[in-house]
């Protein structure tokens, strides 16, 4: 059975600091997503990584897929307010998405 | 390009009641997807279509939980009867699979109180 784990589940910041959240996977897969949801709101996609050493930047996010170690990471750059949000990867496992928990991010100005 | 649509946003019921869930999905998109999620934790996948076939809705309760998608393109998702533990936001998804990718677009979700 495939899970996915997401840490840290919340992380309070500063504006301007940098920070990873990582998402490990325990079976093998060649598709990882990492989406946004702000509080009572959808999941926005913000990435799709389809290979191993995948790597996808917008704005001050930035994402990256390490296939043999099954780990992702997301990265954030000179955190903004804008950015606070639940960030969490999903890892596809025969077309079933297969979630992590969702890291929630909180930056503070 | 609209995106995927759900109605209602909002529904408040008692227990024992029956409720239903609308999803018109993005045109075009013949993958269709209900999910639950529960307050700080992911979705989980209750049903997929693909068009009007439901492909895997093993994990979908199937004693109370209901849903079809007739025509491959507007769905219904049906509880009856709901119970407490059926609050949730229930959320719909599409997409459209073109070579080995596949991004899944969500709807804005209903939110379910069970009273």
């Amino acid at each position: 059975e495939l899970k996915v784990e997401q840490n840290p589940l919340f992380l309070s910041m500063q504006e301007g600091k940098n920070y990873t959240i990582y998402c490990n996977y325990s079976t093998t897969s060649d598709r990882l997503y990492w989406y946004r949801q702000d509080p009572g709101k959808s999941l926005e996609s913000l990435f799709v990584l389809l290979s191993n050493g995948a790597v996808k930047q917008e704005g001050r996010l930035m994402a990256s897929l390490d296939t043999k170690a099954r780990l992702s990471t997301l990265h954030i750059t000179a955190a903004v307010h804008d950015l606070s949000a639940t960030y969490f990867c999903a890892v596809d496992s025969n077309y079933q998405l297969i979630w992590g928990a969702g890291t929630k991010l909180i930056i503070k100005p | 390009e609209a995106g995927v649509v759900q109605s209602p946003r909002y529904k408040i019921i008692e227990k024992k009641q029956p409720v239903a869930f609308w999803c018109n999905p993005i045109s075009g998109h013949n993958t269709l997807y209900w999910y639950l999620q529960n307050l700080g934790q992911g979705p989980e996948l209750l049903i997929r279509y693909e068009n009007e076939e439901a492909v895997d809705d093993s994990q979908l309760p199937k004693d109370r939980f209901s849903a079809e998608r007739l025509k491959g393109v507007d769905s219904t998702l049906k509880i009856q009867p709901a119970e407490l533990g059926d609050s949730a936001v229930y959320l719909c998804a599409s997409s459209l699979r073109t070579g080995g990718q596949e991004t899944q677009y969500f709807g804005p979700g209903t939110r379910l109180l069970v009273l």
